[in-house]
């Protein structure tokens, strides 16, 4: 069953601008993550914020969880054309188990 | 490159065929996965592996077999698929933290497309 739900599903910025992507999920969770995909590819793990924490940050991304609302939102700050991708959010339990959302198509326009 | 590898990239077949897809990492991760992510369709979570031992299987169709040899290797076997079973295979390890926070590491997945 499907977990995350990201909002918007596409996103289309000019590079320099900052791309704000949010999930929603509907059970408890151990923690979240965002993974980054180009067109056809697999996947890449970019940041994992644990169920305790509030807002972590890796380079020109920020990440904040809200537990009490079951939401997260990753910014990414002054974007560039080779941010162009899917962005998914992931939610893990104490288990192997990561459910990924249906994802959100950035296009950062040159 | 990952450190997980797939094999083939794309594979056409017809409903009859069986074929298999090959995942292998060279991570040294003690657990490995099967998603499948088809068209305007969140990515779905189809096996899990952990030391060899399959611990998840998500009431996935039995004309999907995987196998895991060792930890190294999963295999996904294929026979009589359906059209609708055109998608990108995507194979996953990780190493467990024991915190309970898995972060996967995906091969570049397989196309698979089902005539």
């Amino acid at each position: 069953s499907q977990q995350g739900e990201e909002d918007p599903q596409a996103l289309s910025i000019q590079e320099g601008e900052n791309a704000t992507m949010n999930c929603s999920y509907k059970t408890s969770i151990n923690n979240l993550q965002w993974y980054r995909q180009n067109s056809g590819r697999g996947l890449v793990h970019l940041i994992l914020i644990r169920s305790n924490e509030r807002e972590k940050h890796s380079g020109r991304l920020r990440v904040t969880l809200d537990t009490s609302k079951k939401s997260s939102s990753l910014l990414i700050t002054a974007s560039r054309a080779a941010d162009t991708a899917s962005y998914f959010c992931a939610t893990g339990d104490s288990s192997y188990k990561l459910i990924f959302g249906s994802g959100t198509r950035l296009l950062v326009r040159p | 490159e990952t450190g997980v590898t797939q094999t083939p990239r794309h594979l056409v077949m017809g409903m009859t065929n069986k074929k298999s897809l090959k995942c292998e990492q060279h991570l040294g991760h003690n657990a490995m996965y099967w998603y499948k992510q088809s068209a305007k369709k969140p990515l779905e979570l189809m096996f899990v592996y952990s030391l060899e031992e399959r611990v998840e299987n998500n009431s996935v169709p039995s004309r999907f077999s995987p196998e895991c040899p060792n930890s190294s290797h999963l295999f996904l076997h294929l026979h009589t698929l359906q059209p609708e079973d055109s998608a990108l295979y995507l194979c996953a390890s990780s190493q467990p933290t024991g915190r309970g926070a898995n972060v996967l590491t995906f091969g570049a997945g397989s196309r698979l497309t089902v005539l």
